[in-house]
């Protein structure tokens, strides 16, 4: 069964750093594209970042391009995303979703990061 | 960036209704358009992808179609298990972008 599991939110201040993590199972990890997504709170859907098999190639949204880096570790079947200087419209559910077939198909369940002094 | 324009925002359906929402997008995106169920506190799942392929497990009263910049999803014979938000996804270009979203209500 196909599992990702993300951890590491939490209540931040603005202009803070953290990293949420996400660690996956029930396939071979080092063969799909990853993808981090984020939704705020009674709001839709945004697309994040990408990261391919084997890193060499990342891509961001505008929004976040230069605060935030997505990573992973085959070895370890996690794909992190380090978030920096911290906003307020940060905040949100962060999802970690698989690439299959060009397509997002299995999703976390996510985790709350909240930026407020 | 590509838009996605869906609509409507929120529907109100009986048991057994059939259902349908749209997604127009800001340029021709080949197909390449998802639907994805989410329930309150849940994760987004992914039911139908390439326009109108249903993933496993996607029961049967669900469909989409289209092409070009204009696409449909529909639910025939509305069950109480529907009663969700729904979202369009494209993925032809990055970023990828989803549709503003469709909240589903029982009336």
């Amino acid at each position: 069964e196909v599992q990702l599991v993300e951890s590491g939110g939490g209540l931040v201040q603005p202009g803070s750093s953290l990293k949420v993590s996400c660690v996956a199972s029930g396939f071979t990890f080092s063969s799909y594209v990853m993808h981090w997504f984020r939704q705020a709170p009674e709001n839709g859907i945004e697309w994040l970042a990408y990261i391919n098999t084997d890193s060499s190639s990342t891509h961001y949204a505008e929004t976040v391009k230069g605060r935030f880096t997505i990573s992973r570790d085959n070895a370890k079947n996690t794909v992190d995303m380090q978030l920096s200087s911290l906003r307020s419209e940060d905040t949100a559910m962060y999802f970690c979703a698989r690439e299959a077939l060009w397509t997002p198909d299995y999703w976390g369940q996510g985790v709350m990061v909240t930026v407020s002094s | 960036d590509i838009q996605m324009t869906q609509s409507p925002p929120s529907l109100s359906a009986s048991l057994g209704d059939k259902v349908t929402i749209t997604c127009q997008a800001s340029q021709n995106i080949n197909k390449y358009i998802a639907w994805y169920q989410q329930k309150p506190g849940k994760a987004p799942r992914q039911l139908i992808r390439y326009t109108s392929t249903l993933v496993s497990g996607t029961p049967s009263r669900f469909s989409g179609s289209g092409s070009g910049r204009d696409y449909s999803f529909s639910i025939s014979n509305v069950e109480s298990e529907d009663i969700a938000s729904y979202y369009c996804l494209q993925y032809d270009n990055l970023p990828y972008t989803f549709g503003a979203g469709t909240k589903l209500e029982l009336k």
